[in-house]
């Protein structure tokens, strides 16, 4: 069955560093891939949505790839602060589907001034 | 703030007893997700509407479950005879969707943590 992983150990970086997050996903190739940011008890937020045709995205600071031979994608925070401090999720949609999304575990990033 | 409101933000209830939770998405919105959320995982799918039609539900969805959207705007979710199991963050969502269109962007709302004890 088609499977999403992230890293769930938190990652923690330094103010000023990029912070880089994985997210594979394994039998299945999903058409396009979105990530959330996710704060304690709040709702996910929307932050980018990536295309299996695209390689790359960007808005702002942030930084989206898709890699389809590898079946990964890599989110980059560049000059990371401490308001980066988050959980943030993978959300491809479901095999064969295109919008029912199947979320990661998420990856809980913290940026230490 | 998204613009997809939730109401109650918060519900402690007593085993066996029902709780019925609101969505409010964002106006042009024709679709609406609902998702549920424990410690430490990412939001699981439960069931989704076009317009007033649910057009999918999760075998997560027990018979205990149930969800209507009457006029194709807010949406209800109902449990009955809630179990401690169920306690979870219950997660609306809202989306465009456009027929043509091969990809779907949802924007959540903030959440209503259920609490059974």
């Amino acid at each position: 069955s088609q499977k999403i992983e992230q890293n769930s150990e938190a990652l923690n970086i330094q103010e000023g560093k990029t912070a880089t997050l994985t997210c594979n996903y394994t039998n299945y190739s999903p058409a396009y891939l979105q990530w959330y940011r996710q704060d304690p008890g709040r709702g996910p937020v929307f932050l980018l949505l990536i295309r299996e045709n695209e390689k790359e995205k960007r808005k702002e600071r942030l930084k989206v790839t898709f890699d389809t031979t590898l079946k990964q994608s890599l989110f980059h925070i560049t000059a990371s602060q401490p308001a980066d401090s988050a959980t943030y999720l993978c959300a491809p949609p479901e095999n064969g589907g295109y919008n029912k999304l199947i979320f990661g575990a998420g990856t809980r990033l913290a940026v230490h001034p | 703030d998204t613009g997809v409101s939730q109401d109650p933000r918060h519900k402690i209830t007593k085993r066996g007893q029902n709780v019925t939770f609101r969505c409010d998405p964002i106006s042009e919105h024709n679709r609406l997700y609902w998702y549920r959320q424990t410690l430490g995982q990412g939001p699981e799918f439960l069931t989704y509407f076009q317009n007033e039609a649910q057009l999918e539900k999760s075998r997560l969805l027990s018979d205990r479950f149930s969800a209507e959207r009457p006029k194709g705007s807010f949406s209800t979710l109902e449990i009955q005879r809630t179990e401690q199991g169920d306690s979870a963050m219950y997660l609306c969502a809202s989306s465009l969707g456009h027929r043509d269109r091969a990809t779907d962007t949802q924007y959540f709302g903030p959440g209503t943590r259920l609490t059974v004890l």
